[in-house]
This record gives structure tokens, C-alpha cells and sequence, in this order.
């Protein structure tokens, strides 16, 4: 069981923005750098988002990452009826000295 | 372009034990921390086990430790993971990915996956 809590499914209509809450603790997200990732179903995850907030290459704008405390949040705003997917967080926990993925969020477009 | 490829998933029984691999091409191998991530099948990524450049550090997350063994050949580009004493609750997609530098907590690219099947 993760420690790091998502939503489990979020919604909004095509165009419309959603925001997918990662939460944690001081020793996960509170001391160290969240990433964001977006999985099909029957494909390996893609990176969305590094060091919190920096998109690599080839990721729309679109996407945004953000982390405030213990918390981190993906915004994906415009939303296409191809961001239809699964969606990860993950970071490092100092005191269990292991990566943590988050228990994902499915975005669905109504 | 960076790529990874996994093999040496399969069906086996409970109580035995299984070697996957993962080769590397397109990016500077040997200066890479490693990493195996695992997924049951319409479940959630789980981190199972890391290694750094040089092999000298390894991490395991808690199903893995005293039962899998993460290794490397960088003169091969190939990561492995041993898996011994298999369980039904090994059975998974296990990937293979790139940490991009130790620290920055953030996983490119991902191979396509080798699957696990523990039954009896």
C-alpha cells in the first residue's frame, strides 16, 4: 500500500482543466524532487513531469506540475480525449529508503 | 534514442527462482543508475529495486529484499534481477528504467516489460 495518496479517478469535459493531488509526508515529497508519469493501458509509462514542475522534451505545455509541502499537484489543462490514461507520481522516501509510486488517478474525458 | 529492452519473464511455479535482463542502447550506460519497476496487471507501479553506476549501491524495495538481487554488466549494457523464493504475488509486469542522475527522483525512458507469472 503506497503512501503516496491520488485521487482515484478525476473527470472534466473536453477543454476543461483537471488537477491530480499527490500526498505525502515531510519524508517523501516535503524533502525531495516529485515526478509525474502518464501510462496507457498495455504500454510502459511515459515521464511527464521532473523535478516537480520541468516538462522534457516533447511534453505540451499543457501539462503543468507543482509542489507545495507535502503535497504535489499535475494540472493538465485543454483536455483531449487522448490524455484519457492512467497517472503516477512517484518520489523518493528517505526513511524507508525506497521510490514510491502514488496509487494513480485515471482521467477520464466526459 | 534511448532504449531499453527486457527478456526473461515467464510462467513458473511458486518456490522457484528466475533471472531477468535488460539491455541498454542509445545513451552512456555505464554512467546510469538503474532501476526495475513492477506492475500487477491492472494495479499500480511498484518499485522493486535500484542500482548505481558502478554497482557498488543497490536498493531494494520491502517485497524484494532477501529474496531478489539486482546486478549489472555495464561492458554488456544488460541489468539483471535474480528473483529466488518467487511467491503468487511476484506475478507482474516487471520494467526496467533509467534514473537520470542519483537524486532527481525521475524514471526515463521505460522498456516495454517483461512479464512474471508465479502459479502452481
Amino acid at each position: 500500500q503506497s503512501v503516496l495518496t491520488q485521487p482515484p479517478s478525476v473527470s472534466a469535459a473536453p477543454g476543461q482543466k483537471v488537477t491530480i493531488s499527490c500526498s505525502g509526508s515531510s519524508s517523501n515529497i516535503g524533502n525531495n524532487y516529485v515526478s509525474w508519469y502518464q501510462q496507457f493501458p498495455g504500454t510502459a509509462p511515459r515521464l511527464l513531469i521532473c523535478e516537480n514542475n520541468k516538462r522534457p522534451s516533447g511534453i505540451p505545455d499543457r501539462f503543468s506540475g507543482s509542489k507545495s509541502d507535502t503535497s504535489a499537484t499535475l494540472g493538465i489543462t485543454g483536455l483531449q480525449t487522448g490524455d484519457e490514461a492512467y497517472y503516477y507520481c512517484a518520489t523518493w522516501d528517505r526513511s524507508r529508503g525506497a521510490h514510491l509510486f502514488g496509487t494513480g488517478t485515471t482521467v477520464t474525458v466526459l | 534514442e534511448e532504449q531499453l529492452v527486457e527478456s526473461g519473464g515467464g510462467l513458473l511455479q511458486p518456490g522457484r527462482s528466475l533471472r531477468l535482463s535488460c539491455t541498454a542502447s542509445g545513451f552512456n550506460f555505464a554512467d546510469s543508475i538503474m532501476h526495475w519497476v513492477r506492475q500487477v496487471p491492472g494495479k499500480g507501479l511498484e518499485w522493486v529495486s535500484g542500482i548505481s553506476w558502478n554497482g557498488d549501491n543497490v536498493y531494494y524495495g520491502d517485497s524484494a529484499k532477501g529474496r531478489f538481487t539486482i546486478s549489472r554488466d555495464n561492458a554488456r549494457n544488460s541489468l539483471y534481477l535474480q528473483m529466488d523464493s518467487l511467491r503468487t504475488e511476484d506475478t507482474a509486469l516487471y520494467y526496467c528504467t533509467k534514473e537520470a542522475y542519483f537524486g532527481g527522483n525521475w524514471f526515463d525512458p521505460w522498456g516495454q516489460g517483461t512479464l512474471v507469472t508465479v502459479s502452481s
